[in-house]
């Protein structure tokens, strides 16, 4: 079974200020890795995702993660940051080879982002 | 939107009560998918399908059940609600990437 853990429960963020929301993921086979972001009240749409191919990917609204398999990281970042990305923030895994998502994702406890003016 | 509704949007019930909540998809996506989302918990997989008739349980599905009678629905029932299930839950649908695509969900609460 594979787990996922976000290190922070809460990151406050000066706006203008570069943040950083940390992922790690623990699984016994090769995973596929995932950030969504949840507005208030709103559902959950995919910021970005790692399939395979370069580490470093790139998604909406600025946002970029890097994989980074020796150490089962999987960090999401933003060089500047907006009162708009007052938001969750959830890493999910899921396993490779699972018949194409079968399995489902595997979510972590989510990191609440809070910018402040 | 990736063309997912899910009904109702809101529902309170008592304690023992049935209750059904639909998920409804215009993709003729392969997969679906429910979750729960409770503070602190993320969301965890209560059941998923990969095909018409063909379900499996996920990580949280005592006191549920699914069925997938049509590509297009994907029910989730409570056979007798508890309090332990209020919650938030979310419908999702898969193509064959892992990408999954959120419905809005539903808020229920269990009096």
């Amino acid at each position: 079974a594979q787990s996922v853990t976000q290190l922070d429960s809460q990151v406050p963020v000066f706006e203008e200020a570069p943040v950083e929301l940390r992922c790690n993921y623990s699984s016994s086979v090769s995973v596929y890795l995932f950030w969504y972001v949840q507005y208030p009240n709103q559902g959950l749409q995919l910021l970005l995702k790692y399939l395979s191919g370069s580490t470093l990917v790139k998604g909406i609204n600025g946002f970029e993660a890097e994989f980074n398999k020796s150490q089962t990281s999987f960090h999401l970042r933003k060089p500047s940051v907006h009162i708009s990305d007052t938001a969750e923030y959830f890493c999910a895994v899921s396993v490779r080879g699972s018949g194409g998502g079968a399995d489902g994702l595997t979510f972590g406890k989510g990191t609440h982002l809070i910018i402040q003016p | 939107d990736a063309g997912i509704t899910q009904s109702p949007r809101h529902k309170v019930t008592e304690t023992g009560t049935p209750v059904t909540l639909r998920c409804h998809q215009t993709e003729n996506h392969r997969y679906m998918y429910w979750y729960r989302q409770d503070p602190g918990h993320g969301l965890r997989l209560i059941h998923y399908s990969y095909g018409v008739k063909d379900t499996d349980k996920g990580e949280v599905s005592d006191g549920y059940s699914v069925s997938r009678s049509k590509t297009e629905d994907f029910l989730l029932t409570l056979e007798s609600a508890t309090s332990s299930q209020t919650s938030v839950y979310f419908c999702a649908i898969s193509w064959d990437n892992n990408e999954q695509f959120f419905g809005p969900g539903t808020r229920l609460t269990v009096l």
